[in-house]
């Protein structure tokens, strides 16, 4: 009955491996985000997707990826990870209408 | 732009005690106001929402949050703080650029809220 969810929910990999980070909403809602949470804990948007459009892209690096193969799914690709992308990320799901966002368990990401 | 700020990193409070967690807001015109919390290695649950109405909001939990426009300012509080209400909580605002498109979260830096037996 999960709301927003996330796999994997841990994230161990080398630098320069490419990864994958998929999430689902079953909230019927219109647009998805990805967030980034870094080691001070500050939280930043990276992307959102309004039925399946990219609407919001927050100056992130070209190896990040975002997917949207219907409205309930956005995944996140990373290419040739890097250290500095180590962080949790949150996959999130909003009403057009309503204000309020919805928030996936996180997946923290740690690159060696 | 919009933004939030939370000028404390860190509130103790001895359990039983009143607690308040401040926010101030910057935007242009009526703010669409939120807070979250997040407790160790979880995700970010929604605690209570401000859009328009009574200036004192209630959430989950017992918590409730007044909001005050002459002094831009949206702070979390509770009667009477549990120990279970140790985590880190955070103010945002909803930005409304893309508002008919979803829209984003803008959130403060986060206050560690520390409740002590």
């Amino acid at each position: 009955d999960t709301a927003v969810s996330q796999t994997p929910k841990y994230l161990v990999t080398q630098m320069g491996n490419d990864k994958s980070i998929k999430c689902e909403q079953n909230l019927g809602h219109d647009t998805m985000y990805w967030y980034k949470q870094d080691s001070k804990k500050f939280l930043k948007i990276m992307f959102s997707y309004n039925n399946k459009e990219l609407i919001i892209n927050e100056t992130v690096p070209n190896r990040f990826s975002p997917k949207s193969p219907d409205k309930a799914h956005l995944n996140l690709h990373i290419n040739s990870l890097e250290l500095g992308d180590s962080a949790v990320y949150f996959c999130a799901s909003s009403q057009v209408s309503g204000p309020s966002a919805f928030f996936g368990q996180g997946t923290r990401l740690t690159v060696v | 732009a919009q933004s939030v700020a939370q000028p404390e990193d860190q509130v103790n409070v001895a359990e039983g005690n009143p607690l308040t967690v401040k926010c101030t807001y910057s935007v242009s015109g009526n703010p669409y106001l939120f807070w979250y919390v997040q407790y160790p290695n979880r995700g970010l649950q929604f605690l209570l929402k401000y859009i328009t109405g009574d200036n004192l909001v209630k959430g989950s939990y017992g918590f409730e949050a007044e909001f005050n426009k002459s002094q831009t300012s949206f702070h979390l509080k509770k009667p009477s703080a549990l120990v279970s209400d140790s985590a880190l909580y955070f103010c945002a605002v909803r930005d409304l650029a893309f508002y008919n498109q979803g829209g984003k979260l803008i959130f403060g830096q986060g206050t560690e809220l520390s409740v002590k037996p």
